[in-house]
């Protein structure tokens, strides 16, 4: 079965003080590993998409990393405003296209 | 702004009762997605439309159901409503790449 987990379920972080998320997946020919971003009570916001085993993406303070079996978001010295839930979900090879998520990741920056 | 529009944002119900959300897709997307999130499950895929046509269907109950008319917006028909089935719902649209997987802000249904 298709699944993926996220840890840890929520981070508490300093401003400035570097972390790094996880996910966890299991899927049948994966054709895509997404992140995205959800601030409370609105829609996931884009930020990621990766294909392979090796890839890396960056956007500001954010850089994704993917293994075979899972995927690694870095924030880098992280600003009160990054805090949301980071959602991590993958696009199984076979589906039609529908994404499978993680429960997601609630960081919390504090000044 | 998405691009992807969701209406109405909130509502508010009774158990028992018929409630109709609706989606518009990003200009130029065929394929419609129709999500669930409540507190303790995460996001879960209901049903996925593309230009009109039922094209997968996740988790989605049987007092559900949804359709797409011929301008592409989608229209997601929840009925015998039960207190479980307040939640977020988000529809997505895509036009087929990995890129282009956009969601919208949802709508928020309470069941009282």
């Amino acid at each position: 079965e298709d699944q993926v987990t996220q840890s840890p379920e929520a981070l508490r972080l300093q401003e400035g003080e570097s972390s790094s998320l996880n996910c966890s997946y299991t899927v049948s020919g994966l054709r895509g590993l997404f992140w995205y971003r959800q601030d409370p009570g609105k829609g996931p916001e884009f930020l990621f998409t990766l294909y392979s085993a090796g890839e890396e993406k960056e956007k500001e303070r954010l850089k994704a990393t993917l293994t075979k079996k899972e995927s690694f978001l870095h924030i880098t010295a992280p600003k009160p405003e990054d805090s949301a839930t980071y959602l991590c979900a993958v696009q199984a090879g076979g589906s039609q296209g529908n994404l499978i998520f993680g429960k997601g990741t609630k960081l919390s920056v504090k000044p | 702004d998405s691009g992807v529009t969701q209406t109405p944002k909130h509502l508010i119900t009774a158990t028992g009762q018929r409630v109709t959300l609706r989606c518009s897709p990003r200009s130029g997307d065929l394929s419609v997605y129709w999500y669930q999130q409540s507190l303790d499950q995460g996001l879960q895929f209901l049903i996925q439309y593309y230009n009109g046509e039922e094209r997968a269907k996740g988790n989605i109950l049987e007092r559900f159901s949804a359709q797409q008319f011929p301008d592409l917006h989608s229209e997601l028909n929840l009925s015998s409503l039960e207190l479980g089935d307040s939640a977020l719902y988000f529809c997505a649209s895509s036009d087929g790449s990995l890129y282009g997987y956009t969601f919208g802000s949802g709508t928020r249904l309470t069941v009282v």
